[in-house]
């Protein structure tokens, strides 16, 4: 199955800062990524659709200027959570996929950050 | 609007004995069906999928049951272990997108 690196692990920032999140496919091309975001026992909530060399899709509710994603390669997507609150602390998970090719395949998900806003 | 719903938080089950976690939705639109398994502080681990044209599969001890007619699927693992104990997702794939349901805790006693 896919290996999927997501950097850093956990990150403590000060209110107002940003801060970059790393998703990386390392086993092969990742043509789309998702990032997903988890509050405390709660489920997995879908945040943005990330395609190589094209705008992110983002979903409802979910401010594009606030969450920058880009997708730069086959490899790597990145999500910068800008001007940081308390209220964007949270678990962040990035998944691969490389749909259309395999429709029915599961996604692959990093194990995620965890981000922490003082 | 909750489109996959896992109406039991949380269940607790005897080493040995059979777990059976369930799933519920409501967009027939969805067309493949996922069973994940999540520690605190790390990524889903996927399990278990079935395809809408199934409505069973198998892989060792666990078994994902899906009836289309109601809108529901399960997963049963057999015998439960231990380390079974975890949160177990059930997600519901429609296009591109993945969407979860809030998650089942079980904790299998020795």
């Amino acid at each position: 199955g896919a290996v999927v690196s997501q950097h850093p692990s956990w990150v403590i920032c000060k209110s107002g800062t940003s801060v970059k999140i790393e998703c990386r496919s390392l086993d092969f091309q990742a043509t789309t990524m998702f990032w997903y975001r988890q509050f405390p026992k709660q489920s997995l909530m879908l945040m943005a659709t990330s395609n190589e060399g094209s705008k992110a899709t983002y979903e409802q509710g979910v401010e594009k200027d606030k969450f920058l994603i880009n997708h730069a390669s086959l490899t790597l997507s990145t999500l910068t959570v800008t001007s940081a609150h308390p209220e964007d602390s949270s678990f962040y998970i990035c998944s691969v996929s490389d749909f259309p090719s395999s429709y029915n395949s599961p996604l692959h998900f990093g194990n995620g950050t965890r981000l922490t806003v003082t | 609007d909750q489109q996959v719903k896992q109406n039991s938080p949380s269940l607790s089950v005897q080493e040995g004995r059979i777990s059976i976690l369930n799933c519920d939705y409501t967009n027939s639109m969805f067309d493949y069906f996922l069973w994940y398994k999540k520690y605190p502080a790390e990524g889903p681990t996927f399990l278990i999928s079935i395809s809408s044209i199934k409505d069973k599969n198998e892989d060792g001890r666990f078994t994902v049951f899906l009836n289309k007619s109601a809108k529901h699927l399960s997963l049963h693992i057999v015998p439960s272990q231990p380390g079974d104990s975890a949160v177990y997702f059930c997600a519901a794939k429609g296009g591109n997108k993945l969407v979860f349901g809030a998650g089942t805790i079980l904790r299998v006693k020795s």
